[in-house]
């Protein structure tokens, strides 16, 4: 199974600015996915990028997909309060999926 | 529309009593399952998957076991907890598809005293 490893481990930021969120892997994969748990709730999936793309926009969500470096990145722009939660990445095989530790972001009013 | 029901929300059980945790997904047919379980502060291990009835793959060898006997039924077991097994369990869905997303429950906050 592949693995995603998210960086930072936390990130704190005032409303308003910028949060980006970096996630690396190890073996070739057919889609990366985001996903956010706000405390002591299961995961929503946020977005999903395929291998064969480059960037993706949802909302105030833009990933990026780096697949010769293994990386992928999440900007979350404008941040809210309600923006506050942790952040995993996935990067997807077929029938497993593996979460790697997180990105904890807080945004402060 | 496609619904997931984990319960119970909290279980407080003493060291040596069995568990049961109980999935159940609706409005879909032939999911995968999992069950993840995520320690205080950390991400989530991959426990059990199921890509059909009666069929379990294990990921990591430990004191639980799972059950699939329905389509849409996925149940998490141990005949004699341990204080390591507390944490919080997540059962999620997923189509057979390569690109579908995983669909979580609300999860189970056990603590084993």
């Amino acid at each position: 199974s592949q693995q995603g490893e998210e960086d930072p481990q936390a990130l704190s930021i005032q409303e308003g600015e910028n949060a980006t969120m970096n996630c690396s892997y190890k073996t070739s994969i057919n889609n990366l996915q985001w996903y956010r748990q706000n405390s002591g709730r299961g995961l929503v999936h946020l977005i999903l990028i395929r291998s064969n793309e480059r960037e993706k926009h949802s909302g105030r969500l833009r990933v990026t997909l780096d697949t010769s470096k293994k990386s992928s990145s999440l900007l979350i722009t404008a941040s809210r309060a309600a923006d506050t939660a942790s952040y995993f990445c996935v990067a997807s095989g077929y029938s497993t999926l593996t979460f790697g530790k997180g990105t904890m972001l807080l945004v402060s009013p | 529309s496609q619904t997931i029901h984990q319960w119970p929300a909290t279980l407080v059980q003493p060291v040596g009593s069995p568990l049961s945790l109980e999935c159940t997904v609706e409005g879909t047919s032939n999911p995968n399952l999992y069950w993840y379980r995520q320690a205080a502060g950390r991400g989530l291990q991959l426990l059990f998957y199921s890509v059909g009835i009666g069929q379990i793959s294990s990921e990591v060898p430990q004191n639980l076991s799972a059950s699939r006997p329905q389509d849409r039924q996925f149940i998490l077991s141990s005949k004699k907890l341990l204080l390591s097994d507390s944490g919080f369990y997540l059962c999620a869905w997923r189509t057979g598809h390569e690109s579908s997303p995983l669909h979580f429950g609300n999860g189970t906050r056990l603590t084993v005293t």
